[in-house]
């Protein structure tokens, strides 16, 4: 079956660092794949999406990068700060979107 | 935009009970969708609704597990018995669908529902 995974469960950065959050896939029909921040107590919160057409989108401060042929893709957030300490998924969509486990990312001060 | 409803936040019930978990989706969204989270096994998928049939509930984990959705507006995840391993926090999301998948969804706050 299908499923989408990431490759680390925590990741611990230093306030005002870069963070990059990695996720891999394995349906090669997925056409579309989303990542979600979810804060302590509250449900999943849409953060970017991008199109299996697509090899990066940017948003503010986030970007999202695709690579079809290693079936990977990553969420860069730039200039990391305490309100981004969070649990992040990657999901890819084939007919329902498919979640990963999420890595937890703790900002250190 | 009020934003996925869901109530109750928190359930207590004892091991055997009937719990009913109920959701308001976005108003105009035509897919709804059950989530369960827990530590061990992260965010599964239930089931989930396109303009109110349910489509796919493959992750319904055992007959015990029934959900509804009688109007556009209104949907109920029901257990019956309830047992402690259903101890989780229980999504609810909605998003617009077309026909070629199910793009971005919004996740209500959740029910905390724990059985002793």
């Amino acid at each position: 079956g299908e499923s989408v995974g990431l490759h680390l469960p925590t990741l611990s950065v230093q306030e005002g660092d870069n963070s990059i959050i990695n996720c891999a896939y394995s349906n090669s029909a997925s056409d579309y794949f989303i990542w979600y921040k979810q804060e302590s107590g509250k449900g999943p919160q849409f953060i970017i999406d991008i199109r299996s057409n697509m090899d990066k989108r940017q948003g503010q401060r986030v970007t999202v990068l695709l690579n079809k042929t290693v079936k990977h893709l990553s969420l860069q957030i730039a200039a990391t700060q305490p309100g981004d300490s969070a649990v992040y998924f990657c999901a890819g969509n084939s007919q329902k979107l498919v979640f990963g486990q999420g890595t937890r990312l703790t900002i250190n001060p | 935009d009020a934003g996925v409803i869901q109530s109750p936040r928190h359930e207590v019930t004892e091991m055997g009970q009937e719990v009913t978990l109920r959701c308001k989706p976005i108003s105009g969204h035509n897919s709804l969708f059950w989530y369960r989270q827990t530590m061990m096994r992260g965010l599964e998928l239930l089931i989930y609704f396109n303009n109110n049939v349910p489509i796919d509930d493959s992750g319904m984990p055992e007959d015990r597990f029934s959900a509804k959705m009688p109007n556009a507006s209104f949907s109920t995840l029901k257990i019956q018995p309830s047992e402690p391993r259903d101890s989780a926090v229980y999504f609810c999301a909605s998003s617009q669908s077309t026909g070629t998948g199910t793009y971005e969804q919004y996740f209500g706050p959740g029910t905390r529902l724990t059985v002793t």
